[in-house]
């Protein structure tokens, strides 16, 4: 168990470029999740994803935001145009599939975002 | 929908003293209550999950936490606190029957004075 891996760590970039972010979740875990963790906040859930498909998204994750899960193990996070507003903490969390019971949700140590 | 309200940001305890932080929730269906803890430049690390069963759950580094359904409540113990518990603590709930997103509290801060 390597446990969940973001990278970056952290991202600085200017006003209105496009950001990508990488997790690498549990390798036996189907799913996959992002929430974003603002200063003095609980993390926010964004979306998730079962194996490729993408269940559920948040009001939050505007038509800037793009996740995707292509192969059912690693996703990457995309943010056009960046906005001062989206300085945030960017986290990913993975687990087992919820059959009865679900797995927790294992998180990674995140990806700080910075917006110039 | 769920939410989750933890009633004090920040908890000063000197070391070795006990310590509660608590957590209110509420929802119109069966839920999954979590505490998590997060060191600082760190992610989230599990301490504890009420999923059914019995109402004191123990967890990793000597915390408890209760589920008192009828006060909506799941607040976090420690009999006896170290320097090393000073961390954001935050209480989650996640819907039992998708058991998907987690919706989290605001956090508490711990902080330990010796």
């Amino acid at each position: 168990d390597t446990g969940v891996s973001q990278d970056p760590r952290h991202k600085i970039t200017k006003r209105g470029q496009n950001v990508t972010f990488r997790c690498d979740p549990i390798s036996e875990h189907n799913r996959l999740y992002w929430y974003r963790q603002t200063l003095g906040q609980g993390p926010e859930f964004l979306t998730y994803f079962q194996n490729e498909a993408q269940l559920e998204k948040s009001r939050l994750l505007s038509d800037r935001f793009s996740a995707e899960r292509p192969k059912g193990s690693f996703s990457t996070l995309e943010i056009q145009r960046t906005e001062q507003g989206d300085s945030a903490m960017y986290l990913c969390a993975s687990s087992p599939s919820a059959i009865g019971a679900p797995g927790p949700q294992h998180f990674g140590d995140g990806t700080r975002l910075s917006i110039l | 929908a769920q939410s989750v309200t933890q009633l004090d940001s920040q908890v000063p305890v000197f070391e070795e003293a006990p310590v509660e932080l608590r957590c209110n929730y509420s929802s119109s269906v069966s839920v999954y209550l979590f505490w998590y803890v997060q060191y600082p430049n760190q992610g989230l690390q599990l301490l504890l999950k009420y999923l059914s069963g019995s109402t004191l759950v123990k967890g990793i580094n000597g915390f408890e936490a209760e589920f008192n359904k009828s006060q909506t409540s799941f607040h976090l113990r420690k009999p006896s606190v170290h320097i090393s518990d000073t961390a954001e603590y935050f209480c989650a709930v996640s819907e039992a029957s998708s058991a998907s997103k987690i919706i989290f509290g605001s956090g508490t801060r711990l902080s330990i004075r010796p």
